[in-house]
């Protein structure tokens, strides 16, 4: 497809649990962001790769969190022992270059914690 | 510490009318400034973006209005249509920041028929 695409589209898992959410951009773009949001807020950066750049990491919210981007494409977005805190919908975007240019958005996965 | 931000969680309009969408950020660094919509279940959707070294674009029935010395910005829709029911947020970007976009809470707009 032309879009951003992000799998599963939902998720529920039990606390304690680990999961994988998968990012796939849009073809050529060299920069990616994930994004979460929790119930009534807003858009809460977590984590930024452009290019060969190291990304910048500073919105994940604990070391449970993780995410790695391979070959430049997909992205991974890892959760390690859920809490119930962590269930929200959870975005990714790609855009062609950084700064400057807007970002486009997949439908995002919805994970909730039980 | 929330650089940008969107004091109005909610807004109804009448079909036909204005909406006036605000939005406030504290980085006097932000020199690139977008705004999004985004419909229950979908991904947010680009609209409108707006360099800092303007004042104003247009797009349609959507204009965006930058005041660099407020540090405010503002999405304007006139007329104003059911469709256009949805949660707007802005965004801005700073130079020598990885190009990392910043999110406000977001707005819903409620444009009544």
């Amino acid at each position: 497809g032309a879009g951003v695409s992000q799998s599963p589209s939902n998720k529920v898992t039990e606390k304690g649990k680990d999961v994988e959410l998968r990012c796939d951009p849009i073809s050529g773009h060299t920069a990616l962001y994930w994004y979460r949001q929790s119930l009534g807020q807003g858009l809460e950066f977590l984590i930024y790769f452009q290019g060969n750049s190291a990304p910048d990491k500073s919105g994940l919210p604990s070391d449970r969190f993780s995410a790695e981007r391979t070959g430049g494409s997909v992205s991974t977005l890892t959760i390690q022992r859920t809490q119930q805190e962590d269930s929200a919908v959870y975005l990714c975007a790609s855009s062609p270059q950084g700064q400057g240019t807007e970002a486009f958005f997949g439908q995002g996965t919805r994970l909730t914690v039980v | 510490d929330q650089q940008v931000k969107q004091n109005s969680p909610s807004l109804s309009v009448q079909e036909g009318r204005i909406s006036i969408l605000n939005c406030d950020y504290t980085n006097s660094m932000f020199d690139y400034f977008l705004w999004y919509k985004k419909y229950p279940a979908e991904g947010p959707t680009f609209l409108i973006s707006i360099s800092s070294i303007k004042d104003k674009n247009e797009d349609g029935r959507f204009t965006v209005f930058l005041n660099k010395s407020a540090k405010h910005l503002s999405l304007h829709i006139v007329p104003s249509q059911p469709g256009d029911s949805a949660v707007y947020f802005c965004a801005a970007s700073a130079p020598g920041n990885t190009g990392k976009l910043i999110f406000g809470q977001g707005t819903t707009l409620q444009v009544k028929p």
